[in-house]
């Protein structure tokens, strides 16, 4: 079954450290996104990545650091310079239709719970 | 920078009573909406989308949304609620040929049996 893998499911850190959060697709999606849900705050957008080797800042990049070498991988860093790391992380993503990356539904991941300490 | 808006974050029904999920956003120009559903214990699940055309969209397991330009809404109803939707509800919006979509703060909903 295709689909979207992140790991680990939960994640404890001591502050201080930075922390990598991964994501793996298998759908063939061009597209990859980052997402971080607390309570009440509904999903704010970290980073995304319309195609390998390129990324760009979401509405909340302070902090956090991203890659994208290869199409099916789109891990997230966490670094020490992110003032309240503690929440949970969702990755994404979706294919890249006619140039309209939203002409296809995005397709999440279980997500990681990340708690810093 | 474009906003969503959901109200009611916490909403609490008994099953077969009738549900609407409030949603407006702020952008005047073309817009792509959708309604993402995250049960208990699962990932976030598409439940409905708008890009075009008749503005009532119909969505998996009864769920209809109507997109209201004048008014810049795109509400979610359920004529009868069962206790399987008991979930969070998100409203996202998305430019027209934009990749960025972004997410209301969700609607959490409890179907009492």
């Amino acid at each position: 079954d295709g689909g979207i893998t992140q790991s680990p499911k939960y994640l404890f850190r001591k502050e201080g450290q930075n922390v990598t959060l991964s994501c793996e697709q298998n759908l063939n999606h061009d597209a990859m996104y980052w997402y971080r849900q607390d309570p009440g705050q509904g999903l704010r957008l970290i980073y995304y990545s319309q195609i390998v080797n390129d990324f760009q800042k979401g509405d909340i990049a302070e902090g956090y650091s991203v890659s994208r070498e290869k199409k099916e991988s789109f891990p997230l860093t966490v670094t020490s310079a992110q003032k309240n790391p503690t929440a949970f992380y969702l990755c994404a993503s979706s294919s890249w239709d006619r140039g309209y990356a939203y002409n296809s539904p995005l397709h999440f991941g279980n997500g990681t719970r990340l708690t810093v300490t | 920078a474009q906003s969503v808006s959901q109200h009611n974050h916490h909403v609490i029904l008994s099953e077969a009573a009738s549900l609407e999920l409030g949603c407006n956003y702020s952008y005047g120009g073309t817009v792509n909406l959708f309604w993402y559903v995250q049960y208990p214990g699962q990932h976030l699940q598409l439940l409905l989308k708008y890009f075009s055309g008749d503005p009532l969209v119909k969505g998996i397991k009864g769920f209809e949304a109507e997109f209201i330009k004048s008014k810049f809404s795109f509400n979610l109803r359920k004529p009868s609620v069962q206790w399987s939707d008991t979930a969070e509800y998100f409203c996202a919006v998305n430019l027209g040929g934009n990749n960025r979509l972004a997410f209301g703060k969700g609607n959490q909903v409890v179907v009492i049996p």
